[in-house]
């Protein structure tokens, strides 16, 4: 079983459009859990971070952690074409000190149609 | 500031040919990885330094070497190109800390092609 496990999709939805992405994870070492947004033929870039279970709110996006589950998700509201990227999740583990391990899902490519 | 800057941004090499790809931020961070992006594949680390003189394996260091002379540069090194290396590379810095991660800031990447 993979660490993280992220749908690669691809995903197209209609602008306006409520966007659900998930990743499932088998370490229970992950403590840090993250979403990152990659736009085309660019670096990745951070969007939202998570510590706990629970919800997280930013503006149009939420970031949900359930760790009994271990399950994350991202939710995108009123999306729009803008939101059209590769998101990837990650989340990391303590390797002891200030070292930590940085571990990344496959990454969901979301198309949003104007 | 610049952040982090990254050449070439694209490269073709014959297997074989060695290269040296650069990496610099500008941002003081002590921390810098590379890695690599295969199509559908997520991002795999394949070097880190955690400051200038000191260096480490990730998941996938082989056919690489890193040095790290300066706060500021970490350049990767291929010495002999395959076609398994064939990827987009990207370099990333980032604070130290102690609470067990801090934010990765990535440069734009370079896309290699190994023929």
């Amino acid at each position: 079983q993979k660490e993280v496990e992220q749908d690669p999709g691809p995903l197209s939805v209609p602008e306006g459009a409520i966007v659900s992405l998930n990743c499932t994870y088998s370490n229970s070492a992950f403590q840090y859990f993250m979403w990152y947004r990659q736009y085309s033929r660019k670096g990745p870039e951070l969007l939202m971070y998570t510590y706990s279970s629970g919800n997280k709110e930013d503006g149009r996006f939420t970031a949900q952690v359930d760790k009994s589950s271990k399950y994350i998700s991202l939710f995108i509201r009123d999306s729009q074409p803008s939101d059209s990227a590769t998101y990837l999740c990650a989340m990391s583990a303590p390797l002891g000190g200030s070292n930590y391990k940085l571990t990344f899902g496959k990454g969901t490519l979301l198309t949003v149609n104007p | 500031n610049a952040g982090v800057t990254q050449t070439p941004k694209f490269r073709i090499l014959k297997i074989g040919q060695s290269m040296t790809l650069q990496c610099t931020q500008d941002m003081n961070h002590n921390y810098m990885y590379w890695y690599r992006q295969d199509p559908g594949m997520g991002l795999k680390l394949i070097y880190y330094s955690v400051g200038a003189g000191i260096t480490d394996k990730g998941e996938v260091p082989n056919g690489y070497n890193v040095s790290r002379s300066t706060t500021e540069d970490f350049p990767l090194r291929l010495e002999l190109a395959a076609p398994s290396q064939t990827s987009v590379y990207f370099c990333a810095s980032s604070y130290s800390s102690s609470r067990g991660w801090n934010e990765q800031y990535f440069g734009p990447g370079t896309r290699l092609t190994v023929t």
